[in-house]
């Protein structure tokens, strides 16, 4: 079993829509969250962070962590055909660094 | 300020080749990481280097080793090349390391395709 879960999708909403996003983790040491976004043939860029469990928005970006629940979410608000990408959790371990990634979600929206 | 920058952009090699992958951090940037990207593994941490030693290491075989040199730039290398090895190799550059709210930043990739 993975340590980060992340279901691949694809996902395919209209524009307007709002995409909900989703990870899952098993290792209760992971204390810090962040949602990458990577478009076709570049890099992954960082999008939020985050190290408490609660609700930080960021524009049409709201990301969630229950780390009850091991749980962690993205919710993008009035999608664009521009937000069009995959998206990727990512968690790190304060006695490693090493960043830990989720699958990726392949999001498109309609115009 | 420039990104970081990975050359080549894509390769093409045959199996038991071995292949070098370059990476230029961002200017001032000391920590370099790479990581391979694959459809069915998705990103994986290969190993991460700060002041020209390695500091950390996924779990690859030891056909996979880097280096960085003192002005920050990184290269890796990968020997005995097999085609499991074909991926997206991403290299991350960030002002410093041992942090967990230290920003990483991606490069563009190389793509390795191995035949």
């Amino acid at each position: 079993q993975k340590e980060v879960e992340q279901d691949p999708g694809p996902l395919s909403v209209p524009e307007g829509a709002i995409v909900s996003l989703n990870c899952t983790y098993s290792n209760s040491a992971f204390q810090y969250f962040m949602w990458y976004r990577q478009y076709s043939r570049k890099g992954p860029e960082l999008l939020m962070y985050t190290y408490s469990s609660g609700n930080k928005e960021d524009g049409r970006f709201t990301a969630q962590v229950d780390k009850s629940s091991k749980y962690i979410s993205l919710f993008i608000r009035d999608s664009q055909p521009s937000d069009s990408a995959t998206y990727l959790c990512a968690m790190i371990r304060p006695d490693d660094y090493k960043l830990s990634f989720g699958a990726g979600t392949t999001v498109t929206v309609r115009a | 300020k420039a990104g970081v920058t990975q050359t080549p952009r894509y390769l093409i090699k045959t199996r038991g080749q071995q292949v070098t992958l370059s990476c230029s951090p961002i200017s001032g940037h000391r920590s370099v990481s790479w990581y391979q990207q694959t459809p069915g593994q998705g990103l994986q941490f290969l190993f991460e280097y700060f002041s020209e030693t390695q500091r950390n290491k996924g779990n690859f075989p030891g056909r996979f080793s880097g280096r960085q040199f003192s002005n920050s730039r990184s290269e890796m290398n990968v020997s005995t090349l097999e085609l499991g090895d074909s991926a997206l190799y991403l290299c991350a550059s960030s002002l410093v390391r041992g942090r967990v709210n230290n920003e990483q930043f991606f490069g563009p990739g190389t793509r390795l395709t191995v035949l």
